[in-house]
């Protein structure tokens, strides 16, 4: 079956520092995505990037799709960027809208 | 501005009991919707989507059942509540069509907890 791996799984950082979250996938994608989820459970969506790269404030993201990976890069850390970040692909073939989940990567921010 | 609102917000129920959970959809017409799950501390699975009113899809068995009674609502349902059917459940939107059409919107959920 097709396959999302995050890595690393859980990452703590000091405030200030740079943050590079990796996703490898098993098969040929069609679309990626990446997703914040708060704390409380609340899923936001921070990209959705099939290929190239892409800007938003500090965050950046990257896919390389004939390599089977993106990336998701944090700038300048603050405390509120904490929480759990998920990589999500979508193949083709699959079911409407079906995104397969990595497993996530915790991260956390210290002051 | 396209509003996606769950209900309730959390349930404790007890296994063998019957559960509703709720999404409505303001401000987007015949959105494709779906519901998705995450076991606590897990990953999030795909449970079932719709294109339309009427029509909705199986993708993982779970002793769940889903409907769509309305354009704009999203209905997640079993009869009898299994201890496994604990944790969070998201119900989400896309767009039919466009360039933004393969992007997921998700709720701010629903917490099960089944005892």
């Amino acid at each position: 079956g097709q396959q999302v791996q995050q890595s690393p799984a859980s990452l703590v950082l000091q405030e200030g520092e740079n943050a590079e979250l990796q996703c490898n996938f098993s098969s040929t994608a069609t679309r990626l995505q990446w997703f914040y989820q708060h704390p409380g459970g609340r899923l936001v969506s921070l990209f959705y990037n099939p290929s190239g790269t892409k800007h938003t404030g500090r965050l950046t993201s990257t896919t390389v799709t004939n390599e089977r990976r993106g990336s998701l890069h944090i700038s300048s850390s603050q405390t509120t960027d904490s929480g759990t970040y998920f990589c999500a692909i979508g193949y083709r073939g699959s079911a409407l809208g079906r995104l397969h989940f990595g497993a996530g990567t915790q991260l956390i921010v210290i002051p | 501005a396209q509003t996606i609102h769950q209900w309730p917000v959390a349930e404790i129920k007890a296994v063998g009991s019957p559960l509703s959970l709720g999404c409505t959809i303001k401000g987007k017409s015949s959105p494709n919707l779906y519901w998705y799950w995450q076991a606590t501390g897990g990953t999030l699975q795909q449970l079932f989507y719709s294109i339309t009113v009427g029509q909705v899809e199986s993708v993982v068995q779970l002793n769940l059942s889903a409907s769509r009674p309305k354009d704009d609502q999203f209905i997640l349902s079993t009869e009898k509540l299994l201890l496994s059917h604990s944790g969070f459940y998201l119900c989400a939107w896309s767009l039919v069509w466009g360039p933004s059409a393969e992007t997921l919107y998700f709720g701010s959920g629903t917490r099960l907890t089944v005892l």
